[in-house]
């Protein structure tokens, strides 16, 4: 399998459920992001991820929580979300965070908060 | 990161070149002029970048304006699938913050 790969592709949970999005990158990136994507609104990058450290969080709600176990998987758990939750989270990955290089994205997952 | 704009909407048709501008009057030396585009339904695909000469790739050519503060994204024959919203998207080469900041973009439709 190649490129950046995310699972599930749609995701249906309710308030109180706990759900994780997986995001496998097959390029040897050493960065790799989430961002959401909410309807008629602009991509917002969540988190970015370098060798495995956090070193973005762009003030997003602690109901989310990212984890890199290394620098080939991103996780974003998911817990009581509210329904203006429900967009579309893509993942990404880039050989590193600068200005420079290019991010290749996943196709992403739809998630529906209900 | 410096502000672009682009038009709203552009029109096409198939197998014809499309030249899609950017506007990027306060751009520092030190901005990556990128380029993405997002078909429907699907993630953001990285097109082309480049700081001041022009590139090529497989996908686009990226023109640059000499004094920088604009850019043109080439497509030499539009095809059906390249109907989607093209982004122009400033990044400062000295940032380590990976920070993609997508504006509204062009929505380009293509007519067979």
């Amino acid at each position: 399998e190649t490129g950046v790969t995310q699972t599930p592709r749609h995701l249906v949970m309710g308030m109180t459920n706990k759900k994780s999005l997986k995001c496998e990158q097959h390029l040897g990136h050493n960065a790799m992001y989430w961002y959401k994507q909410s309807a008629k609104k602009p991509l917002e990058l969540m988190f970015v991820y370098n060798f495995k450290e956090q070193t973005e969080n762009n003030s997003v709600p602690s109901r989310f929580s990212p984890e890199c176990p290394n620098s080939s998987h991103l996780f974003l758990h998911l817990h009581t979300l509210q329904p203006e939750d429900s967009a579309l989270y893509l993942c990404a990955s880039s050989h590193d965070s600068g200005g420079g290089t290019a991010q290749y994205f996943g196709p992403g997952t739809r998630l529906l908060v209900l | 990161d410096a502000k672009t704009t682009q038009p709203n909407s552009m029109e096409s048709n198939e197998e014809e070149p499309v030249h899609l501008p950017c506007n990027h009057s306060t751009i520092s030396g030190t901005d990556y002029i990128h380029w993405y585009r997002q078909l429907p339904s699907q993630g953001p695909e990285y097109v082309i970048h480049g700081l001041t000469s022009n590139v090529n790739n497989r996908m686009a050519s990226l023109a640059i304006a000499e004094d920088r503060k604009s850019s043109t994204l080439i497509l030499h024959r539009a095809t059906l699938r390249d109907a989607a919203v093209y982004y122009c998207i400033l990044r400062d080469a000295s940032s380590n913050t990976g920070k993609l900041i997508f504006g509204q973009g062009t929505t380009l439709q293509v007519k067979p």
